[in-house]
């Protein structure tokens, strides 16, 4: 099975800064590679797909890079409806999500 | 709009039996493969199981396998989830989600139920 490793687990930012996520496949997934970002009490919300590619409707200060066992997601400026936790899933083989890195004031 | 909404979800006692539901509405749902994901109580994301468009191709979490079933009804456009065996360690809100592309199985999940949550308990 593939694992999948987020860091940090969490996060203290301010609005307005610039926020990196990583997550590190335990062998080469290629780019298949989804963030989702998930509030309180609701379902997750699909950011990036295949790595680097915005989903429809997402504010372009989310970006994605990587591929083969290496991702980040950043955030270039942080604002007050991005307080979430943040899962990165990869889809090479199954699915597999990371354990999630909250990103908190 | 694009919308799921499961159901089925309550409280059993270990060992008992329990189908969750997902209807599907707004797409043509016969033309996406279908997961199940499940979190637990303060808790990660989980993949639990899949569904091909067709019905024809499942897979599963080894958490699951061989004690919970999915399935769709294409002409109901609807994704089920047959859960015998329960355990307390399944314990946790149950979401169904749609795959970003038609058609096909491996890819990102773009659209998700608000969950049902399934507490096993004695």
């Amino acid at each position: 099975d593939i694992q999948m490793t987020q860091s940090p687990s969490t996060l203290s930012a301010s609005v307005g800064d610039r926020v990196t996520i990583t997550c590190r496949a335990s062998q080469t997934i290629s780019s298949w590679l989804a963030w989702y970002q998930q509030k309180p009490g609701k379902a997750p919300k699909l950011l990036i797909y295949k790595a680097s590619s915005l989903e429809s409707g997402v504010p372009s200060r989310f970006s994605g890079s990587g591929s083969g066992t290496e991702f980040t997601l950043t955030i270039s400026s942080l604002q007050p409806d991005d307080f979430a936790t943040y899962y990165c899933q990869q889809y090479n083989g199954y699915w597999t999500f990371g354990q999630g890195t909250k990103v908190e004031i | 709009q694009v919308q799921l909404v499961e159901s089925g979800g309550g409280v059993v006692q270990p060992g008992r039996s329990l189908r969750l539901s997902c209807a599907a509405s707004e797409f043509i749902f016969s033309s996406y493969a279908m997961h199940w994901v499940r979190q637990a109580p303060g808790k990660g994301l989980e993949w639990v199981a899949v569904v091909s468009h067709d019905g024809n191709n499942k897979h599963y979490a080894d958490s699951v396998k061989g004690r919970f079933t999915i399935s769709r009804d294409n002409s109901k456009n609807t994704l089920y989830l047959q859960m015998n065996s329960l355990r307390t360690e399944d314990t946790a809100l149950y979401y169904c989600a749609r795959v970003l592309i038609y058609y096909e199985t491996h890819d990102a999940f773009d659209i998700w139920g608000q969950g049902t949550m399934v507490t096993v308990s004695s």
